[in-house]
């Protein structure tokens, strides 16, 4: 079953922008963690920031803000002032729970185009 | 502190041999995951090893394996490679599974 939706293929923004890109999750596990994670046209995934089930507070990194709406069970990426550096794709993911069988689940991801 | 390095970069092979893929996870993490991603399947989940032992593993065939070392480098091998096992094989470290991990540049395979 499908544990992680990220609906939009692609998004367009204009630099200096705000962007939201959108993730939703589905599990029954009281305890999990939802993450964001960069790759650029390199391949290589960088992560870029992390929200636990049990944080009340919306995660935040530089530029990088998670609205973490948990009876929604969404999880969005907000990027705030997005810079040419920024194009690239973005995927969700989640873990649930802790040791065996708690793989990290990830999106199709969404590629983000920022216009200059 | 250095990242997560995987060993090759490239590597091409033909349908039926078998490859031996590198990773040397951050210092100090214990746990390392294997990825493969294609463009039609996404990333897709193939095993974690946590103190040299499995401790999940994806939906693949027995072809893929993996171990990982007392130092938590950690190999995967694809054996009888398949034109379909052409991807980029990506490595991640952390500090154990429930933490954030932080990947490796990859390595992509391409089978003739």
């Amino acid at each position: 079953a499908q544990k992680i939706t990220q609906t939009q293929p692609g998004m367009f923004v204009q630099e200096k922008e705000a962007v939201t890109l959108d993730c939703t999750y589905d599990t029954s596990d009281q305890s999990y963690g939802l993450f964001w994670y960069k790759q650029p046209s390199s391949g290589e995934m960088i992560f870029l920031i992390y929200q636990g089930s049990y944080d009340e507070q919306n995660a935040t990194e530089g530029r990088y803000s998670l609205n973490f709406q948990k009876a929604r069970k969404s999880a969005n990426l907000v990027i705030s002032a997005s810079q040419l550096g920024d194009s690239a794709m973005y995927f969700c993911a989640m873990r649930e729970g802790r040791g065996n069988n708690n793989d990290m689940r990830f999106g199709a991801g969404t590629r983000l185009t920022v216009k200059p | 502190k250095a990242g997560v390095t995987q060993t090759p970069r490239y590597l091409i092979k033909t349908r039926g041999q078998q490859v031996t893929l590198s990773c040397s996870p951050i210092s100090g993490h214990r746990s390392v995951s294997w990825y493969q991603q294609t463009p039609g399947q996404g990333l897709q989940f193939l095993f974690e090893y946590f103190s040299e032992t499995q401790r999940n593993k994806g939906n693949f065939p027995g072809r893929f394996s993996g171990r990982q070392f007392s130092n938590s480098r950690s190999e995967m091998n694809v054996s009888t490679l398949e034109l379909g096992d052409s991807a980029l094989y990506l490595c991640a470290s952390s500090w154990d599974n429930f933490y954030e991990q932080y990947f490796g540049p990859g390595t992509r395979l391409t089978v003739t």
